[in-house]
């Protein structure tokens, strides 16, 4: 089942900060984070393992807590380049090794 | 190395037509998949492979065929397309033997329209 994102949307101002969630009905292994700007194809961010571990991309990092099956990315004062749209993708345990569940995707807007 | 390529960008199919559309990776990468994109939808799995001569389904796979004959090539085929149909298109691969922690590197994406 696919995971579900909030906010559907957010509009920020550089140097402002946001926090995206994410929010799966199974138990997950590990969350992944990725990045699609306009026309582009989704680039990777980040791995988060169970444990809670956080992980960071330059201004931005994420954490995972495996018992609310939950994962949260916090992007600190963001730029112009941070503006695209966010997916978490899950996996659970079993099954396929590398199969992600992705989720419905967060719309972020940076503005000058 | 050339990523994972997809072929063709775009696509402008009648409905009932058949068509498949191409994905090819240079990185050795065990594992593929094919995801669609939709408004507010996300990125939903349609079919994925773990290896050559082995597939499985994703979370929406009705109306799509695929086949891994290659570790490189892994084409998704649309046997009568639908006006449902019409959507953005990835490829994605990985390398596996990290326990499931492998960066996907997806594809450029085509767009398909079904009229």
């Amino acid at each position: 089942q696919q995971p579900v994102q909030s906010p559907q949307a957010v509009i920020l101002r550089e140097g402002e900060d946001a926090v995206i969630n994410c929010s799966s009905s199974k138990a997950l292994y590990s969350v992944h984070w990725y990045r699609q700007k306009h026309g582009e194809a989704p680039v990777f961010l980040m791995i988060l393992l169970k444990g809670g571990e956080q992980k960071g991309h330059e201004k931005i990092s994420a954490s995972f807590n495996e018992k609310k099956q939950q994962s949260s990315l916090y992007l600190t004062a963001s730029q112009l380049s941070y503006s695209g749209t966010y997916f978490c993708g899950t996996k659970g345990y079993g099954g396929a090794t590398n199969k992600l569940i992705f989720g419905t995707g967060t719309l972020l807007a940076v503005q000058p | 190395n050339a990523g994972v390529t997809q072929t063709p960008k775009f696509q402008v199919l009648k409905t009932g037509q058949s068509m498949t559309l191409q994905c090819a990776q240079d990185m050795n990468h065990e594992y593929m998949s094919w995801y669609r994109q939709d408004p507010g939808m996300g990125l939903r799995l349609i079919h994925y492979s773990v290896g050559a001569g082995i597939t499985d389904q994703g979370e929406v796979p009705n109306g799509y065929n695929v086949s891994r004959s290659t570790t490189e090539d892994f084409p998704l085929r649309l046997l009568s397309a639908a006006p449902s149909q019409t959507s953005v298109y990835f490829c994605a691969s990985s390398p596996t033997g990290a326990g499931g922690l492998d960066t996907q590197y997806f594809g450029p994406g085509t767009r398909l329209t079904v009229l």
